[in-house]
């Protein structure tokens, strides 16, 4: 969805080095999440924030931070990254009231 | 969070009516059924959403009964464009959803 965005789309780094994923969305909504998905595997929840305010830890949190700079952008920080980061992550937003998502292009990391 | 399950796979010819079912026994009373679509290295698109009964946009359908423990999603005549996970996942207006491995369709000529 277009107005979705994630930066960077794709990045390769070293293990230890420090890398911030972008969100930006244009849709007005208040609720922002982060998602990492492994080949073959579902999406699961990293963090989740219903407003600037508001930080909340998802179902795989370790490992990783989160920075809700304002209501239109959400970014996820992987302080000193591993192997098995590796993965494609996903920024969603959804409305107040409702649970459908609208998910960005993703960004696909690899950490050597 | 109710845990839904769904079959791993699915193949279908174009042309044809797909029907992919999914359990979701626990499901709590303020919950929605949603249904996303996702192609290869592109983010989980939203299908359909749908409380009970029967749903139907431009999409799909969707069909769930009165106990509301499942609901089956209906692709009407598939084309090769179809060829997609599709996720089923219950939830409320908390907006947390969880998703679960999906099911893989497969669309020949």
């Amino acid at each position: 969805d277009a107005d979705v965005t994630q930066t960077p789309r794709n990045r390769i780094t070293k293990t230890g080095k420090r890398i911030m994923l972008e969100c930006s969305q244009t849709k007005g909504h208040d609720r922002m999440y982060w998602y990492r998905q492994d080949p073959g595997l579902g999406l699961r929840l990293i963090y989740y924030s219903f407003d600037v305010k508001d930080i909340n830890k998802g179902e795989i949190s370790d490992g990783y931070s989160v920075s809700r700079q304002a209501q239109a952008k959400f970014s996820l920080s992987l302080e000193s990254a591993i192997p098995n980061q590796t993965a494609l992550y996903f920024c969603a937003t959804s409305g107040r009231g409702t649970d459908t998502q609208y998910f960005g292009p993703g960004t696909r990391l690899t950490v050597l | 969070l109710a845990k839904t399950t769904q079959p791993i796979s699915m193949d279908s010819y174009e042309g044809q009516e797909v029907n992919i079912t999914c359990s979701h026994n626990n499901i709590a009373t303020n919950d929605y059924i949603t249904w996303y679509q996702q192609f290869p290295s592109q983010g989980p698109r939203f299908i359909i959403q749908g409380y009970k009964t029967k749903v139907t946009n431009e999409v799909a359908s969707l069909f769930i009964p009165a106990d509301r423990k499942s609901s089956t999603l209906s692709l009407p005549r598939v084309s090769l464009s179809d060829t997609a996970v599709y996720y089923c996942l219950v939830g409320d207006s908390w907006g947390k959803l969880q998703f679960g491995a999906g099911t893989q369709v497969v669309v020949t000529p």
